[in-house]
């Protein structure tokens, strides 16, 4: 069975600092998805970002980047120039893109960006 | 735009009742999934769904079951609601073959 484990409960941040928040997984998989949802006080959870194991360029979107380890099973997002908008729960997740796909996520990161 | 809608953001419920909440998604999706959201625990799976008619258990199925008995739309029901059920449900789809899941707005449910 997968695994994500996020050691960071809680993190803050200034407005326009850059903040990474950490995720590693375990699985005995070759092909799988990663992926960091935002959810914020809203509830509505949001894809930020995704990254297919076989490629081994780190994804990008916007002010949104991941730093793939495939050996090392770590996964972590960096925001560059926080916006107070970035303040949300951040959770990391694992697929696969085989049988069937639920996600396995981890227990959330909790991101503050103050003014 | 993915649209997945569960039909109340909050209840409220006594213990023993019976709850049922829906969702509903419009973009054909094939998988459905209910997840359950405590603090410090993440999201957890209760059930999912990859066809109509068809379910699998997640890793919290006990108390619950589910109901898939068209495409758009997937019932979770709490066949005697405790209070060990208070908790953020949360509804999601998936296309067959991906694993990206679209969220509905989630609902608050308060056994009392």
């Amino acid at each position: 069975a997968q695994t994500v484990t996020q050691s960071q409960p809680e993190m803050s941040v200034q407005e326009a600092e850059t903040v990474t928040l950490s995720c590693t997984y375990d699985t005995s998989e070759n092909n799988y998805y990663l992926f960091w949802y935002k959810q914020p006080p809203s509830r509505q959870m949001i894809l930020v970002i995704r990254q297919e194991a076989y490629k081994q360029q780190n994804a990008t979107e916007n002010r949104f980047s991941v730093n793939f380890q495939k050996a090392a099973k770590s996964f972590s997002l960096k925001i560059s120039d926080s916006q107070l908008g970035d303040t949300a729960m951040y959770f990391c997740a694992f697929g696969m893109n085989t049988g069937f796909q639920k996600l396995v996520f981890g227990t959330g990161t909790r991101l503050l960006v103050s003014p | 735009d993915v649209k997945v809608t569960q039909s109340s953001r909050y209840l409220v419920k006594r213990t023993g009742e019976k709850v049922f909440l829906e969702c509903v998604q419009d973009m054909d999706h094939e998988n459905m999934f209910w997840y359950r959201q405590d603090p410090g625990l993440g999201l957890r799976l209760i059930y999912f769904s990859y066809d109509v008619k068809m379910k699998e258990k997640g890793d919290i199925p006990e108390g619950y079951s589910v109901s898939r008995e068209k495409k758009e739309r997937f019932s979770l029901i709490l066949e005697s609601a405790s209070t060990n059920q208070t908790s953020m449900y949360l509804c999601a789809s998936s296309l067959s073959g991906r694993s990206e899941a679209f969220f509905g707005q989630g609902t608050r449910l308060t056994v009392v």
